[in-house]
This record gives structure tokens, sequence and C-alpha cells, in this order.
């Protein structure tokens, strides 16, 4: 969706390695997400935020963090303690509005593979 | 825990065939959604399902949510190639997280 950047398009990472994604959003959303995608899968969520300096764990949180010093930016680090961390990441946005009435936005995603 | 399943997993269609996709929560549901990815791409908001028995319609798609709010389906009629990509429904538990289905990808022949 226009508003939401993510980068890079496609990740290598080595064994040992922290690496980090990036999304930034200029939809003054204050809600982002970031989920996994695995080939043929549906869609697992990772770690979400309904507001700066606040994030919530995910059903898959272990292996990842993130940090919410902006409300623009939302960056999720895959750490060497997650051991498959080959996939697609898609970082989404959704308004306040109705509690729970809002859909996602989602960027065009990072390829993450291992090398 | 919850879980949002949907069915089928793939379906393969002649272009001009009808297709439809399930989705079945364990939990009651407060709203349903429904996205489309195209292979390649990411998720796109379709439309969204509030209140129990809802069916809407968006040109040749229609969308139903079920009696007890723990169901909804996807209608495509006559299908074109342009309606290929996985489609998702993306359930809303009493807990406000989203929960996405497993997602069903369709192709279509022309």
């Amino acid at each position: 969706d226009g508003g939401i950047t993510q980068s890079p398009k496609y990740l290598f990472r080595k064994e040992g390695q922290n690496v980090t994604l990036s999304c930034e959003q200029n939809l003054n959303h204050d809600a982002m997400y970031w989920y996994r995608q695995d080939p043929g899968q549906g869609l697992r969520l990772i770690y979400y935020s309904q507001i700066v300096n606040d994030f919530q764990k995910g059903d898959i949180a272990e292996g990842y963090s993130v940090s919410r010093e902006k409300k623009e930016s939302f960056p999720l680090t895959v750490t060497s303690a997650q051991k498959n961390p080959t996939a697609f990441y898609l970082c989404a946005t959704s308004g306040r509005g109705l509690r729970g009435n809002q859909p996602q936005h989602f960027g065009d995603g990072t390829r993450l593979s291992i090398l | 825990g919850q879980q949002v399943m949907q069915i089928p997993q793939y379906q393969h269609v002649q272009e001009g065939e009808d297709f439809t996709t399930y989705c079945n929560s364990s939990t009651t549901l407060s709203n349903i959604q429904w996205y489309k990815q195209r292979p390649g791409g990411h998720p796109v908001f379709l439309i969204q399902l509030v209140k129990s028995g809802e069916v809407k319609k968006q040109k040749r798609l229609t969308f139903q949510f079920g009696e007890a709010k723990k169901n909804s389906s996807l209608h495509i009629t006559a299908t074109q190639t342009t309606d290929v990509g996985t489609y998702f429904c993306a359930g809303r538990s009493n807990t406000d997280k989203l929960i996405f289905g497993t997602g069903t990808r369709l192709q279509v022949f022309p």
C-alpha cells in the first residue's frame, strides 16, 4: 500500500548474525504490526504496537525484537536465536478508529534468506 | 488458542467457472475481514463484515458472515484470470486480535 515502506526488499543473513528490517509509514496510523509468511502459508503475528513506546508479543515472538520510538517507524530485528528465519516478512498498519474495526494496510514485504 | 481455518487450500478453475472459499473460526468473531494477495505481492484489504448474517457484494464477489459469527465465505462468480491469487479471511476475536486464516490459493486457467 502507498505510505508503507519496507526495506530492504531482499536480505540475506549469515549464521550468528542479527539483521534489522525497516518499516516506515506516513499514514499517521497508530498501530503497526509485523507478520511472518512462509511459502504457501498464512500470516503469523510476530509483534505489534498500538502506540509509541509500547509493543506486545504476537504468536511467534521468540527470536525477534522490535522497538517503537517514533510513530512512523517500527523496525524488526531478527536475532541469531531465530533458527529458521527464512520467510517473507510483512509490516502492516491500521488506524485507531472504532475498536477493532480498522483494516490493515501492508507494505511490500522483505524476503529474508539464510546464506 | 483461537484458530481460523480456510478450505480449500488450493482451487484450480477454468475461466468463467465460479469459486468459493470458506472460513471457519473456533470461536465467535466480532468481525471478519477479507484480503487478496496476488502472487509475489502483499495482502490487500477487500472488505469487512460485522453483523450476523451480513452479505456484501463487490461486482462479481459476494461475501457472507454466518449467523453465529463463526464462519464466512467468499464467492466469485464467473472467474477471470485477474482473480488469481490467495484469498485470506481474518477474524477479529474478543481480545481484539486479528487472526488470519490459512488462505485459499486460486488459479484460473484461460
